[in-house]
C-alpha cells in the first residue's frame, strides 16, 4: 500500500525561482493537509483541503498556492521562493467521514527543501 | 488561538525504565485524541488514539482527563527503540487537527 506519497524528496531552490510539491494519497481520503516543520516550531498548517476543488488557508499561508483539481492530488506551489521557505514539507491526508478512523491523519514521508 | 502544550524534553531514561508524558490543550470542546511518533528526520505516524476510558497497547497506555484537559502517555519497559519525539494531537470538531510541538525521549543502554 503506497499511502501518501510526495514527490520529491530533496529538492534546492534559489531564491527567487518556483516549484511545485506534489502529493498523493491512494486511500480515497477528503481531506489533505500541507504542513512544514521547522526546529523548535514543531509542525505548522499551511493550507489544507476538505474535498476536490476546495481549500483553505492554514496558519501559515503566505508565500505558498495550493490546488486540488483531483481528490487524490494535492498540489504546494511556491511561485517565488525565498530563504525563509526553507524547511521540511509534510503532506498528510485523513478520511474525515465516518467510523473511528476517521480524524486519523497519515503522513507522507516529506520533502526537504533549501532555498538558497 | 487554540493551543496545545508539551514539554519538550528531552527525557533521558535507561533501558527498561518507566517514564509519562502529559499534554494540556485548552480547547474544551475538543472531540478526539491521539499520540504520534516522530522518528528523527522522519514523518509522524500515529501511536495510539485516546480514549476517555483510557487505553492500552502493549507497553504503552493512554489516559484522558477532561477536567484537567489533559492527556497522558505512559511507556513501561522503555526500549531503545522508543526513542523518539512523542506528538500530543486534538481535533477540536473542526477539519483540522491541532499538534503540540512534541516532547524527546531518548532512551540509552
Amino acid at each position: 500500500n503506497a499511502g501518501v506519497t510526495q514527490t520529491p524528496k530533496f529538492r534546492v531552490l534559489k531564491t527567487g525561482q518556483s516549484m511545485t510539491l506534489l502529493c498523493a494519497q491512494d486511500m480515497n481520503h477528503e481531506y489533505m493537509y500541507w504542513y512544514r516543520q521547522d526546529p523548535g516550531m514543531g509542525l505548522r498548517l499551511i493550507h489544507y483541503s476538505v474535498g476536490e476543488g476546495t481549500t483553505a488557508k492554514g496558519e501559515v499561508p503566505d508565500g505558498y498556492n495550493v490546488s486540488r483539481l483531483k481528490k487524490q492530488n494535492f498540489l504546494l506551489g511556491l511561485e517565488s521562493a525565498a530563504p525563509s521557505q526553507t524547511s521540511v514539507y509534510f503532506c498528510a491526508s485523513r478520511s474525515g467521514t465516518s467510523g473511528v478512523a476517521k480524524n486519523i491523519q497519515y503522513f507522507g514521508a516529506g520533502t526537504r527543501l533549501s532555498v538558497l | 488561538r487554540k493551543e496545545v502544550e508539551q514539554d519538550p524534553g528531552p527525557f533521558n531514561v535507561p533501558e527498561g525504565a518507566t517514564v509519562a508524558f502529559n499534554c494540556t490543550y485548552s480547547n474544551s470542546a475538543s472531540q478526539s485524541f491521539f499520540w504520534y511518533r516522530q522518528d528523527c528526520r522522519k514523518e509522524p505516524k500515529l501511536l495510539m488514539s485516546v480514549y476517555s476510558s483510557g487505553n492500552e497497547d502493549g507497553r504503552f497506555t493512554a489516559q484522558l482527563n477532561r477536567a484537567s484537559q489533559y492527556i497522558s502517555l505512559l511507556i513501561r519497559d522503555s526500549k531503545l527503540s522508543d526513542s523518539a519525539t512523542y506528538l500530543c494531537v486534538v481535533n477540536e470538531g473542526y477539519s483540522t487537527l491541532t499538534f503540540g510541538k512534541g516532547t524527546m525521549l531518548l532512551v540509552s543502554p
